[in-house]
């Protein structure tokens, strides 16, 4: 069954921080992966997105990357700010026509 | 419209009412999204429809949810004898069926079971 799992489920960390959140999915064949930004009370955005052939794309402080060999995305978010608090959900699309498959997010909270 | 309309932004209902959510999508996209997020927690699908018909409505999670699409276009999600359990923000996305296109999300409906 296509899945896309995300960890952790939640993360806290300090303003000015660094952190990794991790997207692992199961979807094959693979056309490309998203991850969105859903700040409190609105819709998800979306952040960037990875294509089969790339392995890294930066936007501004955040950079992720695709290794489409493990099935496996990452969002680095560098020297965090308090505005960087929100849910960060990550959607893979498989062969076209087909469903796209949304995480569950990871809920991160940046305190001063 | 220019992006993924939902209504009612609010809704507060008593328990054991029917309550019905609407989405509209973006004009022309044929996929169509409904996820249920409660407080604190991730995103729940519920259902996707694929022009009128939904191929996958695996996430709904009791007979008392139902949705329907008509004209490839709006979409209604009918909750009947509401419990508080049912309370949470009725997330609505839609997008293009193929391509590196994205899914755009609606604001959301917060509904409150009292």
């Amino acid at each position: 069954k296509n899945q896309v799992e995300q960890s952790p489920q939640s993360l806290i960390i300090l303003e000015g921080k660094n952190c990794t959140l991790q997207c692992n999915y199961t979807v094959s064949p693979f056309s490309n992966l998203r991850w969105y930004k859903q700040d409190t009370g609105r819709g998800p955005v979306s952040l960037t997105i990875m294509t089969f052939s790339e392995n890294t794309k930066s936007n501004g402080r955040y950079t992720a990357t695709l290794d489409a060999d493990t099935k496996q995305s990452s969002l680095h978010i560098t020297a965090s700010q308090l505005s960087d608090s929100a849910s960060y959900i990550c959607v893979v699309r498989g062969q076209a026509g087909t469903a796209l498959i949304f995480g569950k997010g990871t809920t991160l909270s940046v305190s001063s | 419209g220019a992006g993924v309309s939902q209504s009612p932004s609010n809704k507060v209902t008593e328990k054991g009412k029917d309550v019905e959510l609407r989405c509209d999508p973006i004009s022309g996209h044929t996929a169509l999204y409904w996820y249920r997020q409660r407080l604190g927690q991730g995103l729940e699908f519920l259902i996707y429809f694929q022009g009128n018909s939904a191929p996958d409505k695996s996430g709904l999670p009791s007979d008392r949810f139902s949705a329907e699409r008509t004209g490839e276009s709006v979409s209604t999600l009918t909750i009947q004898r509401t419990q508080q359990e049912d309370s949470a923000v009725y997330l609505c996305a839609s997008s293009l069926m193929s391509g590196n296109t994205e899914a755009f999300f609606g604001q959301g409906t917060r509904l409150t079971v009292v």
